[in-house]
């Protein structure tokens, strides 16, 4: 089965850039898609097929995807963007998520 | 805007049945994927299955031996059943919406339910 590997935290200085990294074998073959999740909440999508953002999500929010390696960056962090952050892709006909990042703005 | 809404018991003795209900308002249930998603305390995000409104189904080959999905198109509802449950089991339930990436085989969840959690003891 495919898997996908997802630091475990991610630090960042308020106003700064994070960057949060999902491995996969040959990834930038795949569409990903990124997930913010609150505590005590569900989930919410912030990018989708790689680069694309739904309506309501800040430009602050962009992915790339390539390789082996794909990324979500946040710019300008602030400190509502403190959550676990998940990537998911699809692989023969199952949904595959991410082990997960979370991310701290200091 | 779609909503969905998890419903179902709270508490499930071991080697029961989990029998859970997502009911869809604002849109229509048809010719959309939906999908179950679970999460245990602590820990990530992990896909159930999903059900077409066709009653066409995928599961995650890790629990298919256990899951069972249909779909009511209308009452704009759909269920999952997950058999011989241990506590292994417990966690937080979501449904979500399934939306296909155009002009590819992809698809992702653009709309989730609050989630409702499900924990398995005797």
């Amino acid at each position: 089965s495919y898997e996908l590997t997802q630091s475990l935290s991610v630090s960042v200085a308020l106003g700064q850039t994070a960057r949060i990294t999902c491995g996969g074998n040959n990834i930038g073959s795949k569409n990903v898609h990124w997930y913010q999740q609150k505590p005590g909440q569900a989930p919410v999508l912030v990018i989708y097929r790689d680069t694309n953002r739904p309506s309501g999500i800040p430009e602050r929010f962009s992915g790339s995807n390539s390789g082996n390696t794909a990324t979500l960056t946040i710019s300008r962090a602030q400190v509502g963007d403190e959550a676990d952050y998940y990537c998911q892709v699809w692989d023969s006909s199952t949904g595959v998520f991410g082990t997960g990042t979370k991310v701290t703005v200091l | 805007q779609v909503q969905l809404q998890e419903s179902g018991p709270g508490l499930v003795k071991p080697s029961e049945t989990l029998s859970l209900t997502c009911t869809v308002s604002g849109g229509s249930i048809s010719s959309y994927y939906w999908s179950w998603i679970r999460q245990p305390a602590g820990k990530g995000l992990e896909w159930i299955g999903r059900i077409y409104t066709s009653g066409s189904t995928n599961y995650n080959p890790s629990l298919k031996s256990r899951v069972t999905m249909s779909v009511d198109t209308s009452k704009n509802q759909f269920s999952l059943k997950l058999s011989s449950v241990t506590a292994a089991d417990t966690a937080v339930y979501y449904c979500a919406r399934d939306r296909k990436v155009v002009g590819a085989t992809s698809y992702y969840f653009d709309y989730w339910g609050q989630g409702t959690l499900v924990t398995v003891s005797s």
